[in-house]
């Protein structure tokens, strides 16, 4: 069965300093990865999303995650966060058949000026 | 192309009473899904839909929890003789047949009193 570990449930920065969310996942089949982006009182935002092909995924807002497949990792990264990026992230996975979507439990980023 | 719509986007009920909430997908997506979020927790699948036929249910979805999409285009969920354990926020996403990405609406935050 798939499945995804967010490994923070909350990461305090600093404004302007990097930042890195971490996502590891669990399949034993092909996968779709995603990042999700819900602001406070808002719907869900696609951030970025892996399907195949390069590793190295850029997504909006200057984030991007890299596909790990030894590690079964997809972690998010910003080189330079913005108070504007205070929001709970989530890791996401899909079977190949693109059907229901597995969701991490989140991780609330807080930007500290 | 308007996006994701869910109504209402609030409901507050008693303990026993019913709801029905609404969701119309992008127009020409032919998947629907619904999905359950609670407080601090990431979105939990329910269910989906293959235009009108529902294809995949959640064993979340209890006797209490009917979903329709009579004509392949918008649908309902429909909960009967609600429990506090029944609130959260209620998601729904459309898809394109096939397609990876969806597309998530703001979602209908039900809180049972």
């Amino acid at each position: 069965a798939q499945s995804v570990t967010q490994l923070d449930s909350q990461v305090p920065v600093f404004e302007e300093a990097p930042v890195e969310l971490r996502c590891n996942y669990s399949s034993s089949v092909s996968v779709y990865l995603f990042w999700y982006v819900q602001y406070p009182n808002q719907g869900l935002q696609l951030l970025l999303k892996y399907l195949s092909g390069s590793t190295l995924v850029k997504g909006i807002n200057g984030f991007e995650a890299e596909f790990n497949k030894s590690q079964t990792s997809f972690h998010l990264r910003k080189p330079s966060v913005h108070i504007s990026d205070t929001a709970e992230y989530f890791c996401a996975t899909q079977g190949s058949s693109a059907s229901k979507i597995i969701f991490g439990s989140g991780t609330r980023l807080s930007i500290r000026p | 192309d308007t996006g994701v719509s869910q109504d209402p986007r609030h409901k507050i009920t008693k303990r026993g009473q019913n709801v029905t909430f609404r969701c119309d997908p992008i127009s020409e997506h032919n998947r629907l899904y619904w999905y359950r979020q609670t407080l601090g927790q990431g979105p939990e699948f329910l269910t989906y839909f293959q235009n009108e036929a529902q294809l995949e249910k959640s064993r979340l979805l209890s006797d209490r929890f009917s979903a329709e999409r009579p004509k392949g285009s918008f649908s309902t969920l429909e909960i009967q003789r609600t429990e506090q354990g029944d609130s959260a926020m209620y998601l729904c996403a459309s898809s394109l047949d096939g397609g990876a990405e969806q597309y998530f609406g703001p979602g209908t935050r039900l809180t049972v009193t």
